[in-house]
């Protein structure tokens, strides 16, 4: 399984674009790349998933280079509710190839 | 309801108790999953279930046992635990079995171990 790479945390402000990259050197031809966010004694909840080069949706982008080694994650114009864990994982849809969540990025949204 | 509910949210129990967790999806699903999250660790992937069949146990001890009746359903049954057994412990269900697409997770039931 691809092992990932996160910032152990990030501060930010409101109103701010807040990017976070996840680094996945051993990234397989088929893995996907999933982003999920996790408040405090909350399951986690998915954001995004991504193939390649770029995906948005109405809660984030998801920016993916030809090399696949890494991606960001781009939240435009946080708000505190927006302090939350950050988790990205990678893995393909094969049997026996579950997701596998690492640390993930302790993001802080501050007034 | 909707979504992925768990019962119950919060559970104290001996070591020589024994309890159940239960976990219900409303969403049609395929896939269930049980995760364990003890605090400041990743989330650990314990049992997965597709069409009711059990397809994943990441070496889990045998005093987790878990049980699918039907596709809706999934428990988690606890017998002799360790206090080092206290943690989150989630549900999830997704459409279909592997990483493409969302997993739906429940609130999660904290356990604690005395």
């Amino acid at each position: 399984l691809a092992k990932t790479t996160q910032p152990i945390s990030m501060d930010s402000y409101e109103g701010q674009e807040v990017n976070i990259t996840c680094s996945h050197n051993n990234i397989a031809t088929n893995d996907y790349i999933t982003w999920y966010q996790q408040f405090p004694s909350q399951g986690p909840r998915f954001i995004i998933q991504g193939y390649k080069t770029k995906v948005t949706n109405e809660v984030a982008s998801l920016f993916i280079p030809a090399d696949r080694k890494s991606s960001t994650l781009s939240l435009p114009r946080v708000s505190l509710s927006d302090t939350a864990v950050y988790y990205c994982l990678v893995g393909d849809d094969n049997a026996g190839n579950m997701l596998t969540f690492g640390g993930g990025t302790r993001l802080m949204v501050k007034p | 309801e909707t979504g992925v509910t768990q019962t119950p949210r919060h559970l104290v129990m001996g070591m020589t108790n024994k309890k159940s967790l239960k976990c219900e999806q409303h969403l049609g699903h395929n896939a269930m999953y049980w995760y364990k999250q003890s605090a400041k660790k990743p989330l650990e992937l314990m049992f997965v279930y597709s069409l009711e069949e059990r397809v994943e146990n990441n070496s889990v001890p045998s005093r987790f046992s878990p049980e699918c009746p039907n596709s809706s359903h999934l428990f988690l049954h606890l017998h002799t635990l360790q206090p080092e057994d206290s943690a989150l412990y989630l549900c999830a269900s997704s459409q279909d079995w592997g990483v493409k697409g969302e997993q739906y997770f429940g609130p999660g039931t904290r356990l604690t171990v005395t």
